[in-house]
């Protein structure tokens, strides 16, 4: 069955860049949009963006200044990079599919999140 | 925007119970509604999509349900398992948008 995995590491300092990858596995990669969300600590979940298999990106209006989300289809992987980062941006952040295929979307996949503090 | 408005935003309730869960959106998303169950420290699952559509291998006790921009999950039976916090979707348009979530604890 698909997997996906977030990797990155765990601890960013303040005005510093988030980098956080998301491998997948076990299943098809085409197709596909590709998403980034985030919850802080105690809070509800925000999304962050997402990436089509062709390239195409959206991003949270409130986030759109600082981020990128790109996609390696030769190794199955799409990356996150958050810029200018502050401790607001301390959270679990996961990566989720997105499948639509004749139905309104959903993400019916995830990732098992990884924890990023940002801090000095 | 399209804001997603949950409530209650926790409820109590014992095994058993039916319990429903509401999800207003600010304007119609037609049926591009889903709801998620997540535990602590875990990834959020799918349960519902299309508004009314059960996720494979989701209990038959969960389904959902929509009248105009209403939209509700209903555990009809509460089980040990099911105490989570539940959270709505829409896919409507970009930015996708979450509820800010509902905490069903045991009462």
């Amino acid at each position: 069955q698909v997997q996906l995995q977030e990797s990155g590491p765990g601890l960013v300092k303040p005005s510093e860049t988030l980098s956080l990858t998301c491998t997948v596995s076990g299943g098809p990669f085409s197709g596909y949009y590709w998403n980034w969300i985030r919850q802080p600590p105690g809070k509800g979940l925000e999304w962050i963006g997402d990436i089509y298999y062709s390239g195409n990106t959206n991003y949270s209006p409130s986030l759109k200044s600082r981020v990128t989300i790109s996609i390696d289809t030769s190794k199955n992987q799409f990356s996150l990079k958050l810029s200018t980062v502050t401790a607001a941006d301390t959270a679990v952040y996961y990566c989720a599919r997105e499948r639509s295929g004749g139905a309104p979307g959903r993400l019916d996949v995830w990732g098992q999140g990884t924890t990023v503090t940002v801090s000095s | 925007d399209i804001q997603m408005t949950q409530s209650p935003s926790s409820l109590s309730a014992s095994v058993g119970d039916r319990v429903t869960i509401t999800c207003r959106a600010s304007q119609s998303i037609s049926t591009y509604l889903n709801w998620y169950q997540q535990k602590r420290g875990k990834a959020p699952k799918l349960l519902i999509f299309d508004a009314s559509s059960l996720q494979s291998g989701v209990p038959s006790r969960f389904s959902g349900t929509r009248s105009g921009t209403d939209f509700t999950l209903t555990v009809s039976s509460l089980q040990p398992e099911d105490f989570a916090t539940y959270y709505c979707q829409q896919t409507y348009t970009n930015p996708r948008t979450f509820g800010q979530g509902t905490k069903v604890e045991v009462k």
